[in-house]
């Protein structure tokens, strides 16, 4: 099956500093990658969706200068915390999506996901 | 807007017992359905997906599902539980269009006792 990356898997940074997340699709091109934020013991929401090429599209009540989302690839998206503060801690999870030709329905695939702790 | 409702946030049961999920969708056309499971500090595996096939779907490690349109669910079903399978499973819906979004569930704890 398709693999989804994802580096690194954890990282602690002080707060005010940046943090950069990547997520590739190792065996196949992504069109269409997604970002997910859970919190402890909740569900997974929606950020964003990029598209490979064009500007992330954004979920409502999410800030995209502060969640920089740039998928310059069809194998390569990232996500970028700017100014981290404590309460970006979280664990973000990365999902990618190709359209297969003739296809009607397209499978999507999940990276390991990366926690995220700003101090 | 679609959504999906899991009916309880934690569920045990007891090693070799029958396992029970419960999900129900809202959606004004069948959609597809899923069924995903993540363990500790990890990702999400898709244990079984229906993309309006067979109703009854199989899955990995032994589950499965069934899509019942009359009762908007798709309950997730396994014969007997094993200490591995306790881990946090979510449901999600996502529409026919293949630039569709995936909505999850709240997601439930499965614990499975000796």
């Amino acid at each position: 099956g398709a693999v989804v990356s994802q580096h690194p898997s954890r990282v602690i940074c002080k707060s005010g500093t940046s943090v950069k997340i990547e997520c590739r699709s190792l065996d196949f091109q992504a069109t269409t990658m997604f970002w997910y934020r859970q919190f402890p013991k909740q569900s997974l929401m929606l950020m964003a969706t990029s598209n490979e090429g064009s500007k992330a599209t954004y979920e409502q009540g999410v800030e995209k200068d502060k969640f920089l989302i740039n998928h310059a690839s069809l194998t390569l998206s990232t996500l970028t915390v700017t100014s981290a503060h404590p309460e970006d801690s979280s664990f973000y999870i990365c999902s990618a999506r190709s359209i297969p030709r003739g296809a009607s329905y397209n499978e999507q695939f999940f990276g390991p996901g990366t926690r995220l702790t700003v101090l | 807007a679609q959504s999906v409702t899991q009916l309880g946030s934690h569920v045990s049961v007891s090693e070799g017992a029958l396992v029970l999920l419960r999900c129900n969708y809202s959606s004004s056309v069948p959609p597809y359905l899923f069924w995903y499971v993540q363990y500790p500090n990890q990702g999400l595996q898709l244990l079984l997906k229906y993309t309006s096939a067979a109703t009854l779907v199989k899955g990995i490690n032994g589950f499965e599902a069934e899509f019942k349109k009359s009762e908007t669910s798709f309950h997730l079903t396994k014969p007997s539980a094993h200490m591995s399978d306790a881990a946090e499973y979510f449901c999600a819906v996502r529409d026919t269009g293949t630039a569709s979004k995936l909505t999850f569930g709240t997601g439930t704890r499965l614990q499975v006792t000796l």
